[in-house]
């Protein structure tokens, strides 16, 4: 157990369709990743969130959007979806203190299984 | 950018040792992450190395060398349960100052018998 949770498990949406998916971290942990992971593939990285704002992000179109909340919680939101957005979903949270010094270990939540049809 | 290169699947017998290679290109490095991720499960941290060397931790090592762009991990031991998937992830800052991880594409090991 990571303490990293996240929602729905599974979820099964048709194309053209919104979904939004949530994150809670780990206590203290004020640093999101969310990351795509094809079937057979590494994950890939979305974006990043420190303290509310969003501080990096991956090779990813404006139709993927996420929130971070004051408790750290998060939330990625996905428009239009595509048939090629059926994926795991997976995101991770780390300790940053500042800016730029972070610890080096993120924890990883289960994953959401999104299956576009 | 960054590039990062592993097999794509071993085979191995229970009780041997295997060594999964990795090899990255990238600017700004600030640390290599090895994760194990077993079938529809979300990748669990294995080890660390920032520093040029071997990191030792039970069953598991890690090798590193950023002259070469070249990680190794070495699994002692083999057992059943260490059939999974390998991730190499590297960290490095990217634009803007951030730090981002990014994923090579995993080995996939099967222990045997």
């Amino acid at each position: 157990e990571t303490g990293v949770t996240q929602s729905p498990t599974h979820l099964i949406k048709t194309r053209g369709q919104q979904v939004t998916l949530r994150c809670s971290s780990q206590s203290g942990h004020n640093t999101v990743s969310w990351y795509q992971q094809a079937l057979g593939q590494g994950p890939q990285f979305i974006f990043q969130y420190y303290r509310e704002e969003e501080n990096g992000r991956g090779n990813f179109p404006p139709r993927f959007s996420g929130l971070q909340f004051p408790n750290y919680s998060s939330e990625l939101n996905v428009n239009a979806l595509e048939l090629d957005d059926s994926a795991l979903y997976l995101c991770a949270s780390r300790a940053t203190s500042g800016r730029y010094r972070s610890s080096y270990e993120q924890y990883f939540g289960p994953g959401t299984r999104l299956t576009v049809t | 950018g960054q590039n990062i290169d592993q097999p794509t699947e071993m085979t191995a017998t229970e009780g041997a040792i295997v060594q999964i290679n990795c090899t990255y290109q990238t600017s700004g490095f600030n640390g290599l992450f090895w994760y194990q991720q077993h079938a529809g499960e979300a990748p669990t941290f294995l080890s660390y190395n920032v520093l040029d060397g071997l990191e030792e931790k039970g069953r598991f090592s890690s090798f590193l060398s950023r002259s070469k762009g070249y990680s190794y991990l070495l699994l002692k031991e083999l057992q059943m349960k260490d059939s999974a998937s390998y991730l190499c992830a590297v960290r490095d800052l990217g634009s803007g100052g951030y730090q981002k991880v990014t994923f090579g594409t995993g080995t996939k090991l099967q222990v045997i018998p």
